[in-house]
């Protein structure tokens, strides 16, 4: 089973951008399986922000951006604001029962 | 409003067995693959279970096959998760998610404690 790394955190101030990497640990789980992120603030549900890799669902903020490149995928958050505090997951999806979660990055608004 | 409610988490001893619910509104259910996710406490997030649309395709996660069965009535808009043969690792919120290659709809999750 393909695994995704995430750094455990990362921090930035308000109006900063940062980006969360997501690396594949085998093969090329990155660059062949569609790529999701999701934020969670503490105790509430996951929300999607990104899928296929870059695509942002309506409503979702265009401060967030997703990219990817070989096998890594990244997540970045602009113009950083302290509602943005939370954790983050990327996901890596074959569709043929294969669906790996990073171990999640906690994101902190200095 | 898109909605998914889940049900029928609780404390079970190790061995014991669960049947969570999920009830969707507001969206076609039956056009839709669906998924179970699940969180334990503190960590991240680890996918359970798929089921397609007609309920013809379904996949589980490793540690999860043999014990675990998905199933759904899209009469009534509900999708199920049996878990049979607890442990103690099992303990966690069990969402319920709408699976597109992406899970842009959650419901609130359930919570389900393995303990003896």
């Amino acid at each position: 089973q393909s695994a995704l790394t995430q750094p455990a955190s990362v921090s930035g101030s308000p109006g900063q951008s940062i980006t969360i990497s997501c690396t594949g640990t085998s093969g090329d789980v990155v660059s062949s399986y569609l790529i999701s992120w999701y934020q969670q603030h503490p105790g509430e549900v996951p929300k999607l922000l990104i899928y296929e890799g870059t695509k942002r669902p309506s409503g979702v903020s265009n401060r967030f951006s997703g990219s990817k490149s070989g096998n890594t995928a990244s997540l970045t958050i602009s113009g950083l604001q302290a509602e943005d505090e939370g954790d983050y997951f990327c996901c890596a999806y074959a569709g043929t029962g294969s669906v790996v979660f990073g171990g999640g990055t906690k994101l902190t608004v200095l | 409003q898109v909605q998914l409610v889940e049900s029928g988490g609780g404390l079970v001893k190790p061995g014991g067995s669960l049947r969570l619910s999920c009830a969707a509104s507001g969206f076609m259910f039956s056009d839709y693959y669906m998924s179970w996710i699940r969180q334990a406490p503190g960590k991240g997030l680890e996918w359970v279970s798929f089921i397609s649309s007609g309920g013809d395709t379904i996949y589980y996660a490793d540690s999860m096959k043999g014990r675990f069965t998905i199933s759904r009535d899209n009469a009534g808009n509900s999708l199920f998760l049996q878990l049979n043969s607890l442990r103690a690792e099992d303990t966690a919120i069990y969402y319920c998610a709408r699976d597109s290659g992406a899970f842009d709809v959650w419901g609130q999750g359930t919570m389900v404690t393995v303990s003896s």
